[in-house]
């Protein structure tokens, strides 16, 4: 059973390009979650999906960030018109119900120049 | 003030050690969260508890409700363990994770 799948693994990008990053949830899991860790910090809560649903965005910030978690499909976390402040470790992690162990993928490494 | 507190922060131990690992939070939880983070940067799930005692391996997680506190406990600590330790919160009813600060353990030889 393949765990948590994100790619890429590491993305670079130009000030104001996008980017999209990528989270398979493990298999029979339909509850994802995005987390982002800017360098030397914590870890932080940005959007819940469930199936084709946003639960929870509360973390997200209001404006070129969008997550998506199609019928079909891996959940894509969108960031339009990148910052260098955008530059950060971000995982996915991904459970089969609520309140309950979360399994993380590998993160994906975003660099912007 | 942090909904959730973690000490110490940073814990250099030598390898057999017995370690422990606190954190303290102020909110209602529905299931509290240990996990390591590899140096190359990766998470592993290690403990969810949302009451009493669990042990896996060398590692033990206790928690106490009533006091708001959990502990993670390493036994025979061996360098493999350097890692960073993170406790994570259910608050309340929320299925998202909110995170302390983490613990940076080092274990030489």
């Amino acid at each position: 059973n393949a765990g948590v799948m994100q790619n890429p693994r590491h993305l670079v990008r130009r000030r104001g390009q996008e980017a999209r990053l990528r989270c398979s949830p493990m298999k029979g899991h339909s509850h994802v979650y995005w987390y982002r860790q800017l360098p030397e910090e914590g870890l932080k809560f940005m959007v819940y999906l469930q199936k084709e649903n946003i639960i929870d965005e509360s973390g997200m910030p209001k404006e070129r960030f969008s997550a998506e978690f199609p019928k079909e499909g891996p959940s894509i976390l969108r960031i339009q018109q990148v910052v260098r402040g955008d530059s950060a470790a971000y995982f996915c992690a991904s459970s089969p119900r609520t309140i309950y162990e979360q399994y993380f993928g590998p993160g994906t490494r975003l660099t912007v120049t | 003030k942090n909904e959730v507190e973690q000490s110490p922060q940073n814990l250099t131990a030598q390898e057999g050690e017995f370690i422990t690992i606190n954190c303290s939070y102020s909110v209602g939880i529905s299931a509290l969260h240990w996990l390591q983070q590899h140096p190359g940067g990766g998470i592993v799930s290690l403990f969810m508890l949302s009451s009493g005692k669990k042990k896996h391996g060398r590692l033990i997680a206790t928690i106490n409700i009533q006091e708001k506190h959990s502990s993670l406990h390493i036994t025979a600590s061996h360098p493999r363990d350097s890692a960073v330790y993170i406790c994570a919160l259910n608050t309340g009813t929320a299925s998202k994770l909110t995170f302390g600060t983490g613990t940076r353990l080092q274990v030489t030889l």
